[in-house]
């Protein structure tokens, strides 16, 4: 199972872009990038994914390289409720039989400063 | 549209005990997947469900076993509790990208259900 790796915390000022990056050199041709972010133990949220191009939704833009290998969540104008833990997982669905699974790993800590 | 409701939100059991925990997927979700979430640390993967069957399993033993039903909703259930089993749980939906152009297959979780046992 392809792996993520994450730093542990990174600190952002409010109203300044959030980068936050993410290594999978191990994944496999068949595996998206998701990413999720988690307040205060709930639930994680959705936020976007993608395969190889780059996405953007209204939320946030995903930068994946060329190779695949890692990728950038970017938040354009990052608030205070932005605030939270930042989970770039892989996440692959066998088209034949639907078995999916979503491989976590520690993510990272996001703090919006005033 | 209703999201990913899970009950109890807490519960406090004993070792050796056994624990049902309870999952709706979000409408017209038809897959299930349930999550174990230590403190501090990131979910991981214990299984799916997709037409009432199991078919994808992660690194835990047969002691946490789940069901599907109909309706899509699921249960998870822990035998012989142990002092590590303390966590959170989290269910995911997520609809099969097969039943219709467009669909992709992102999971949406609920709140979870925090197990603590003592």
């Amino acid at each position: 199972d392809a792996k993520t790796t994450q730093p542990p915390s990174m600190d952002c000022a409010e109203g300044r872009a959030a980068n936050l990056p993410c290594n999978h050199s191990t994944i496999s041709g068949n595996e998206y990038v998701y990413w999720y972010r988690q307040i205060h133990s709930q639930g994680p949220q959705y936020i976007i994914h993608g395969l190889k191009n780059n996405e953007t939704n209204e939320m946030a833009s995903l930068i994946i390289t060329e190779d695949r290998k890692s990728s950038t969540l970017i938040l354009p104008h990052a608030t205070l409720r932005d605030t939270a833990v930042y989970y770039c997982i892989v996440r692959v669905v066998d088209p034949w039989t639907n078995a999916g699974k979503s491989t976590f790993g520690d993510g990272t800590t996001l703090t919006v400063k005033p | 549209e209703t999201g990913v409701t899970q009950s109890p939100t807490h519960l406090i059991k004993t070792r050796g005990q056994q624990v049902t925990l309870r999952c709706s997927s979000q409408s017209g979700h038809n897959t299930v997947s349930w999550y174990q979430q230590a403190l501090g640390q990131g979910p991981q993967f214990i299984f799916q469900y997709y037409r009432e069957e199991e078919n994808g399993r992660g690194n835990f033993p047969p002691r946490f076993s789940g069901l599907q039903f109909p309706n899509y909703s699921s249960e998870l259930n822990v035998n012989a509790l142990e002092l590590d089993d303390s966590a959170l749980y989290l269910c995911a939906s997520s609809l099969d990208p097969r039943a219709r152009a467009g669909v992709t297959n992102e999971q949406f979780f609920g709140p979870g259900t925090r197990l603590t046992v003592l």
